[in-house]
């Protein structure tokens, strides 16, 4: 079956620091895979997708993120986090027409 | 392509009550999924309608639950009688047919008393 897990539920971070959101999937195919992002009282917003190709793929508000095979993962980084990037982070697997959410993270970000 | 706007943004009611959640517009080439998020959980499926039909749905979506278009253009989500564990955040999503991204609406936040 189908599952998404992100292993951490929460996470700060300091201004200007580098980040790594953490999601491994289990899928029997290749995936389409997701990151999404959900502000306080908002809708998720797409951040990025992979499909194929190129595993390293860039997503609005400066965040990338890396499809590893071998490790089944689909981690999401940013270089330098900014104060308003404090969110809900939700990774996601698409399976035919069905899509699975993992149980997001939880972004903190102090001065 | 039409973004996905939800109503009511918050809505309160009584246990037992019957909810109607709306996602408009709505055009007849696309997938709709309606997902909920009970508070700090994860983001739950509970059905997806393509061409004015179910295609599939959750062990959550159960009789209490459905799903429809009223008018040709509004998705509904009805909720028959609800329970106090109804309360969450239940998003719209669309997909377009060919395509494999979702895009979500803001939400309704439910409350049930």
């Amino acid at each position: 079956a189908q599952s998404v897990t992100q292993p951490d539920i929460h996470i700060t971070v300091s201004e200007g620091a580098s980040l790594e959101l953490r999601c491994n999937y289990s899928y029997g195919a290749t995936p389409y895979l997701f990151w999404y992002v959900q502000s306080p009282g908002q809708g998720l917003q797409l951040l990025l997708k992979y499909f194929s190709g190129d595993t390293l793929v860039q997503g609005i508000k400066g965040f990338e993120a890396e499809f590893k095979r071998s490790q089944s993962s689909f981690n999401l980084r940013k270089p330098s986090v900014h104060w308003s990037d404090a969110a809900e982070y939700f990774c996601a697997v698409g399976a035919g027409n069905q899509f699975y959410f993992g149980t997001g993270t939880s972004l903190t970000v102090i001065p | 392509e039409p973004e996905v706007t939800q109503t009511p943004s918050h809505q309160v009611t009584q246990m037992g009550q019957e909810v109607i959640l709306r996602c408009v517009p709505i055009s007849n080439h696309l997938y709709f999924y309606w997902y909920r998020q009970i508070l700090g959980q994860k983001v739950e499926f509970l059905v997806s309608f393509y061409n004015n039909e179910i295609s599939e749905k959750s062990e959550i979506f159960d009789d209490q639950f459905s799903v429809e278009r009223p008018d040709g253009s509004n998705f509904t989500l009805k909720i028959r009688s609800t329970k106090l564990e109804d309360s969450a955040m239940y998003f719209c999503a669309r997909r377009t047919s060919g395509a494999n991204v979702l895009t979500f609406g803001a939400g309704s936040r439910l409350t049930v008393l």
